[in-house]
């Protein structure tokens, strides 16, 4: 079973604050995804990565960053946190050659 | 625009019953198509997929159908349970050659099942 850790699970953050999600995965998969699930919208892609280093913009990119410093590692970072950004986010991780994703716990981030 | 839709956002069967959850997408080039299921608080765990080159796939209580012509794929649940109640969100994408994965998800359904 694919192992898929986000930390923090809850995060209340200010408005104009810096706000780091990381998501760690321990099943050496190449890609790695962020998704925000809000209620009418399902799950939208933000960033998602295919290894190390990489970065790619998703749907939905504008006032977000990723980055993946090793293969085990994904952060989303908020650079000047918005109400609008209360949501939750999910990561996702996946092999190479297979269309599986899986997916962790969630972190639930209420920008005040 | 949003390029793979469940337009019904909730869904009430009878216990015993069948439920049928429906999804439309609009790329051409999507060859992948999954359900996955999420219960509150939890994440969502894949259910049932099914690639283009077949138009119909079971696995127990679980049918996907797909209609590439009609850009059209449901999941069908027969003999429905109370613990079949969750959200159910239809998903697509490009076939995984080249290591590429992306899943493009719709809004979800909410499906409760009453006893």
């Amino acid at each position: 079973e694919a192992a898929v850790t986000q930390s923090p699970r809850n995060k209340v953050a200010v408005t104009g604050g810096k706000v780091t999600l990381s998501c760690n995965q321990t099943n050496n998969h190449n890609n790695m995804y962020w998704y925000r699930q809000d209620t009418g919208h399902g799950l939208r892609l933000i960033h998602y990565s295919y290894g190390a280093g990489s970065t790619e913009k998703g749907d939905i990119p504008d006032g977000y960053k990723a980055s993946r410093p090793s293969q085990e590692n994904f952060s989303l970072i908020l650079e000047l946190a918005t109400p609008s950004q209360t949501s939750v986010y999910f990561c996702a991780s996946g092999a190479g050659g297979q269309n599986t994703l899986y997916f962790g716990a969630g972190t639930r981030l209420s920008v005040l | 625009g949003q390029q793979v839709k469940q337009s019904s956002p909730s869904l009430t069967v009878q216990e015993g019953g069948i439920s049928i959850l429906n999804c439309d997408y609009e790329n051409d080039m999507f060859d992948y198509f999954a359900w996955y299921k999420k219960y509150p608080d939890n994440s969502p765990t894949l259910l049932i997929s099914v690639r283009s080159n077949v138009d119909k796939r079971e696995d127990g209580r679980l049918t996907v159908f797909l209609n590439k012509s009609g850009k059209h794929f449901s999941l069908h649940i027969t003999a429905s349970q109370p613990e079949d109640t969750a959200v159910y969100l239809c998903a697509a994408g490009g076939g995984a050659t080249g290591g590429n994965n992306k899943l493009t998800f719709g809004q979800g359904t909410v499906l409760s099942v009453i006893p």
